[in-house]
């Protein structure tokens, strides 16, 4: 069973248009990221949601921590080709010896075509 | 500004070979991951270590085995190589820290093909 759920897998899109990615679980968590990952790089960390109902904007990519904290959407505006790779959630999981360990959703692939 | 570093970057082994990749960073950072990459599996994380002479298992760990002999360095080794070990294989590392939102940092990757 697979603690994080991306959707969708796959998104291929223009240039210029609106889209959202969500990061969905049964569990609750107390902080999670979301990275971004371009072909031939490792995952880059764009952001950490910390409190339920939070909301952050990166420019164009809004984000959003549900209220009870299982949940996260990425919302991007006016999709750019730049914004092309593989958009991954992530938790922190806190117990027994596994302390800042994180695990990763199965991630979302993003294409904006020009 | 290196960041995380992974020797080699591309490498093809036969079946049975062993092979050691290395992760280096320059960031005094405490944790230290390696994780592989496959398609329709996301990244997983092989073995961790949360200090210098430390090292404990991740998720997958079986086949891989890994030292920590320096704080900068932490060294993924593969005994005998089996095919199922074909993957992209990420390190990464994080500052210590007493509550959340420290970012992990990656390396670019290590390709790695088992004939």
């Amino acid at each position: 069973t697979q603690l994080l759920e991306q959707s969708p897998q796959f998104l291929s899109i223009q240039e210029g248009e609106n889209l959202t990615v969500y990061c969905n679980s049964s569990s609750v968590f107390s902080s999670l990221q979301w990275y971004r990952q371009e072909p031939g790089e490792g995952p880059v960390l764009l952001v950490t949601v910390v409190t339920g109902g939070e909301v952050k904007k990166l420019k164009r990519l809004t984000f959003q921590f549900g209220d009870a904290r299982k949940d996260s959407s990425l919302h991007i505006t006016a999709a750019q080709p730049g914004d092309t790779g593989l958009y991954l959630c992530a938790v922190l999981l806190n117990y027994g010896g596994s302390q800042g360990n994180l695990i990763f959703g199965k991630g979302t692939k993003l294409s904006v075509k020009p | 500004n290196a960041g995380v570093t992974q020797t080699p970057k591309f490498r093809v082994l036969k079946t049975g070979q062993s092979m050691t990749l290395l992760c280096a960073q320059d960031m005094n950072h405490e944790y230290m991951y390696w994780y592989r990459q496959d398609p329709g599996m996301g990244l997983r994380l092989i073995h961790y270590s949360v200090g210098e002479g430390t090292t404990a298992k991740g998720e997958v760990p079986d086949g891989y085995n890994v030292s920590r002999l320096k704080k900068q360095n932490f060294l993924l080794g593969l005994e005998s190589a089996a095919p199922s070990q074909t993957s992209v294989y990420f390190c990464a590392s994080r500052a210590w820290t007493g509550g959340a939102g420290q970012p992990q940092h990656f390396g670019d990757g290590t390709r790695l093909s088992i004939l």
